[in-house]
């Protein structure tokens, strides 16, 4: 079985100061591992995923993530928040093997960016 | 591109309507999937196509019936409903390419069922 824990609910950070959403997951082999991102009453939208090499991956909007395979963590950051970046964020994770393998999120983190 | 579409945006319907939920993607995608999402809640997996067969049924219940039509059409058909099926649906797309491709979401169709 695999899954994701997202260990805060809620994130506040100010406008300029670096942020980070924290992700640790557990898989039965090696890790696929994404990051999404939700608007209100929106869809999810593909912020970055590790696949394989470099463990520092970089996405949209000056995000990006750091692989720690040691620590089983998939953690978000981005240097400076923005306002807008405030948004539900979603971990996820995906066994790397063979035939079909489900995608499995994280509860989600609640970034909130004040002004 | 990287746009999947779905309509409608909304949907109200009573336990007795029959509706469907239609979702379209032009990237030439072979997967494609729908999701039920409660509020503050993660997306929950429903049904998976690949290459147009329905390859994963996660035990939905028969009051939701899947099709598609082709390989950019994805349907949703409810019949029958109850008010706990109220959420927002979310369509996705993928190419498959054994685990690392990236799903794409539509914006989803907000149900309400009464």
């Amino acid at each position: 079985a695999q899954s994701v824990a997202q260990p805060e609910d809620q994130v506040n950070v100010a406008e300029g100061n670096p942020l980070t959403v924290k992700c640790t997951y557990s898989v039965s082999g090696n890790p696929y591992l994404f990051w999404y991102v939700q608007y209100p009453n929106r869809g999810l939208q593909f912020l970055l995923k590790y696949i394989t090499g470099d463990n520092l991956v970089k996405g949209s909007y000056g995000f990006e993530a750091e692989f720690n395979k040691s620590q089983t963590s998939f953690h978000l950051k981005k240097p400076s928040a923005l306002v807008s970046d405030s948004a539900l964020y979603f971990c996820a994770v995906r066994l790397a093997a063979g035939g079909y393998q489900k995608v499995t999120f994280g509860t989600g983190t609640k970034l909130q960016v004040i002004p | 591109d990287t746009e999947v579409t779905q309509t409608p945006k909304h949907l109200v319907m009573g336990m007795t309507n029959k509706k469907s939920l239609k979702c379209e993607q032009h990237m030439g995608h072979r997967a494609m999937y729908w999701y039920k999402q409660k509020a503050k809640k993660p997306p929950e997996l429903m049904f998976v196509y690949s290459y147009e067969k329905l390859s994963i049924n996660e035990s939905v219940p028969s009051r939701f019936s899947p099709e598609c039509p082709n390989s950019s059409l994805l349907n949703l058909h409810l019949h029958a409903l109850q008010p706990e099926d109220s959420a927002l649906y979310l369509c996705a797309s993928s190419q498959p390419r054994g685990g690392g491709e990236t799903q794409y979401f539509g914006p989803g169709t907000r149900l309400l069922v009464l």
